[in-house]
């Protein structure tokens, strides 16, 4: 692995199932992010996790979870998909502890089309 | 609130100039980050300002002015595979990023 990876790349899912999204970093980055991205928004930040262990929330976190068990790992959890989450999700990692230089650096990108 | 503003898209010419502006308000400020996005891709680092002033990396530079809540991207002697969204991102007080919708560059021969 190198750099940040997520599963799966898209997947088209029913209004009502429950979904994961995976992230896994292999830079040993201690902060990890996940944003979705919409045609005419900017990214928004839907949880982050500054440290492994700890987690909160971002601009948009409702109907998300999320876990950090250890550093590597970073998923996301869609309880009850709608179809207000279709989007492109993308996990993101960074050195972090608040340094001002911190720089996120990007996974490829799950799209989500929840009908 | 906060916001960041950017044009929603540009067009320019292959090997000329063209500089992408970006204006915010935020509560704090903690840096300043250029990223490209390619179409289907994933966002790719492209810059960070802290300091007043330009930061320069190849065909790319970085303008900043904190006291006018402004910067702009500076992309010199244009490629086609320059062609893609450019995103502005500020950190604000509490080091969270918070992104701009991006200016879509489209690149003519």
């Amino acid at each position: 692995i190198a750099g940040i990876t997520q599963a799966p790349t898209s997947q088209i899912l029913a209004a009502g199932r429950r979904m994961t999204l995976r992230c896994t970093q292999d830079m040993r980055h201690n902060a990890m992010y996940w944003y979705r991205q919409d045609l005419g928004l900017g990214l928004r930040l839907i949880h982050y996790s500054n440290t492994a262990g700890t987690t909160g929330k971002g601009e948009v976190p409702d109907g998300y979870s999320v876990s950090r068990a250890n550093t590597d790992d970073f998923p996301l959890t869609l309880a009850s998909a709608v179809p207000s989450q279709t989007s492109v999700y993308f996990c993101a990692s960074s050195e972090g502890q608040g340094a001002s230089t911190d720089t996120q650096y990007f996974g490829p990108g799950t799209r989500l089309t929840v009908l | 609130g906060q916001n960041i503003d950017q044009p929603t898209e540009m067009t320019a010419t292959e090997g000329a100039i063209v500089q992408i502006n970006c204006t915010y308000q935020t509560s704090g400020f903690n840096g300043l980050f250029w990223y490209q996005q390619h179409a289907g891709e994933a966002p790719t680092f492209l810059s960070y300002n802290v300091l007043d002033g330009l930061e320069e990396k190849g065909r790319f530079s970085s303008f900043l002015s904190r006291s006018k809540g402004y910067s702009y991207l500076l992309l010199k002697e244009l490629q086609m595979k320059d062609s893609a969204s450019y995103l502005c991102a500020v950190m604000d007080s509490n080091y969270q990023l918070i992104w701009g919708a991006g200016t879509k560059l489209i690149i003519k021969p």
